[in-house]
């Protein structure tokens, strides 16, 4: 069970907009941790996608977007494309000194 | 440009030993937080250990006292020594750099794969 609770599945259809939640505690997100997001196409690697909560690393379209309040965040992903499809997974830090991951949102474009 | 190429997966028996192994590129291990993170089949991220630059180390309570993270500054290269493996402990292993913060993995190796079996 994760530290991180995610929807395991969201879907869209192209052009549309999704957003994925991840959902921590008082140790973790609501401590006042950033949040941050990776996207991991099939058999690949993760990709850093999202960090500090609202941050865009060069590179990633603006289609992508972060926030958080409170003891949660999420993801928001719009005109969604063929090729979004893919895991995405949220990252926190707790204060037990480690680092924690959502079990992760699979998304599907129909 | 940045890269991490980890080596030293494969197919190991329960209670035997391994070393993983990431060499790095385009800059310097000891100059950023380094990380481990696995995903076990079909399953999601777990981190699994970290050490900073001033040579800390932290584990996942699932691995310590198992697994010891270490660096070699002259080979530029981070390692994981895993001992006492359990099958749970079949996994991509990720090699993961974070210059920004301990926590924010900028970049990814490609991964390898143990597989704890008899």
């Amino acid at each position: 069970q994760s530290v991180l609770t995610q929807p395991p599945s969201v879907s869209g259809a192209p052009g549309q907009r999704v957003t994925i939640s991840c959902t921590g505690s008082s140790s973790n997100i609501g401590a006042g941790y950033d949040v941050h997001w990776y996207q991991q196409l099939p058999g690949t690697a993760p990709k850093l996608l999202i960090y500090g909560n609202t941050n865009r690393p060069s590179g990633v379209p603006d289609r992508f977007s972060g926030s958080k309040s409170g003891t949660s965040a999420s993801l928001a992903i719009t005109g969604l494309q063929a090729e979004d499809e893919a895991d995405y997974y949220c990252q926190s830090y707790d204060s037990s000194l480690r680092s924690v991951f959502g079990g992760g949102t699979r998304l599907t474009v129909l | 440009e940045v890269q991490l190429v980890e080596s030293g997966g494969g197919l190991i028996q329960p209670g035997g030993s391994l070393r993983l192994s990431c060499a790095a590129s385009g800059f310097t291990v000891s100059s950023n937080y380094m990380s481990w993170v696995r995903q076990a089949p079909g399953k999601g991220l777990e981190w699994v250990s970290v050490i900073y630059s001033g040579g800390s180390t932290y584990y996942a309570d699932s691995v310590k006292g198992r697994f010891t993270i270490s660096r070699d500054n002259s080979k530029n290269t981070l390692y994981l020594q895993m001992n006492s493996l359990r099958a749970e402990d079949t996994a991509v292993y990720y090699c993961a750099s974070s210059p920004r913060s301990v926590v924010v993995v900028d970049y990814w190796g490609q991964g390898t794969l143990v597989t704890v079996s008899s």
